[in-house]
Order: structure tokens, then sequence, then C-alpha cells
């Protein structure tokens, strides 16, 4: 089967450096992404990673190691506002470009 | 260049009536994908669709649910003889092809229908 595993729940304090890492175990793999949802709205799009290494996108960075199945995000300086679940999804690439998510991480930022 | 549309935002249904969930994708966009999300939960890949075509449908329900995107017209996510634990929100995503480049592994979200089962 296919999963993808990460913390359910992160608490952070303002202007800390907070981490949600990613294992994934899944049948093919085109690219890890990760998404951020506000309660009540839809989940949009953050960061992407199709190889190896740390991409930047502003205060959010996303690392991935093929050879590990695993990844994170990373969120520097956090406020109020970044609270939030977080989820991060894989393009399994059987031919059919199927997105499977993990079932989110529930960030909490404290003041 | 208009996002990924859903409606209805809120659909109440009775015990065993049907609701129609339909989903208009970004212009462009020839893959919708149907996911369902339960409160507190992560999103659950039911259906994943190309024009015309059932690409994977292996997290659909096999009795009840069926989906569909027609050569014209949104895509739609038809549920018979709802019962109360369909009540949830189902989210539809839409992506450009592959071949767009690295960024075509982004998915474009609509903000959902929240069905709820009375």
């Amino acid at each position: 089967g296919q999963s993808l595993e990460q913390p359910s729940e992160v608490t952070a304090v303002e202007g800390a450096i907070v981490q949600i890492n990613c294992t994934y175990q899944t049948s093919g793999f085109y690219g890890l992404s990760w998404y951020q949802q506000h309660d009540g709205g839809a989940p949009t799009f953050l960061s992407y990673n199709g190889l190896d290494g740390l991409e930047e996108t502003g205060r959010f960075s996303s690392f991935l190691s093929r050879s590990d199945s695993y990844g994170y995000l990373l969120l520097q300086e956090p406020q109020m506002k970044d609270s939030a679940s977080y989820f991060c999804a894989v393009r399994v690439n059987l031919g059919d470009d199927k997105i499977i998510f993990g079932k989110g991480t529930r960030l909490h930022i404290l003041p | 260049n208009a996002g990924v549309m859903q409606n209805p935002r809120h659909l109440v249904r009775r015990r065993g009536q049907e609701a129609r969930l339909r989903c208009s994708p970004m212009k462009g966009h020839s893959h919708v994908y149907w996911y369902r999300q339960l409160p507190e939960e992560g999103l659950k890949f039911m259906v994943y669709l190309q024009k015309e075509n059932i690409i994977d449908e292996s997290g659909m329900p096999k009795e009840r649910f069926s989906a569909e995107f027609p050569k014209e017209g949104p895509s739609i996510l038809r549920i018979q003889q709802v019962v109360r634990g369909d009540s949830a929100a189902y989210f539809c995503a839409s992506s450009p092809t592959r071949e767009t480049g690295a960024r075509g592994t982004e998915a474009f979200f609509g903000q959902g229908t929240r069905l709820t089962v009375v």
C-alpha cells in the first residue's frame, strides 16, 4: 500500500524554527509537495521537491532525501497566523499521476 | 484565470437522498482529483479523472459513489442514498499535465463542499 507518515501535532512559539517531518512509502515517486490548510479553508500549495536537497520559498523551506524516503518542511520565524494543518503529498508515478496526501500535522504557534 | 470552482459550498441532505457535487477545474487543467476530509483528519484520495476517463478510483467506495468528468461541463461526484457517515468535506483539485514542468505537480484546490446528512 501507499503511506505517508507525519506527526499529528507540533507546537512552537513565535520566532522559533519549526520542522515538520514526512516519511513516505509509495510504489512510485515523482516529487514531494507540501500544502497548508487553515480551518475551514482549502489546502494551498506551499513547496515542491523533485530532487534531493533544500528548496526555499520565503519563510518556508522544504527538504528531500529520496534515498531515505524522507522530507521535511521548515518554517522560520513562525507567526500565530501560521497555525494551520500542513500536509505532505507524493505524486505517485504509476502513469496515472495520482497524488497521495499524508494525514496532516496540526501546527500550533504560541505567542 | 478563475481558480477551481466547487458548488455548492454547503449541502444538506436527508438520509436516502442523492448528493451531487460539482467541480470546474482551472482553465487548461485536464486532471481532476476528488478528496474527502473528515473533521480533524487528513485528505483521503477518492478518485482521479481526466476528460471522459476515470484513471484511478481506488479510493472510492464501490457502492453508492460515482464520478464523471465529461467532455463538456464540470466534474460531478455523485453519492446515492446518502447515510450519516457520508457527512464530510469533499474537495476537488485540478492540475496541469506533468509536461508543464516541476510545478506541474502542484494541485489547486477548490473551497470544498461540506456535506451534512441529517
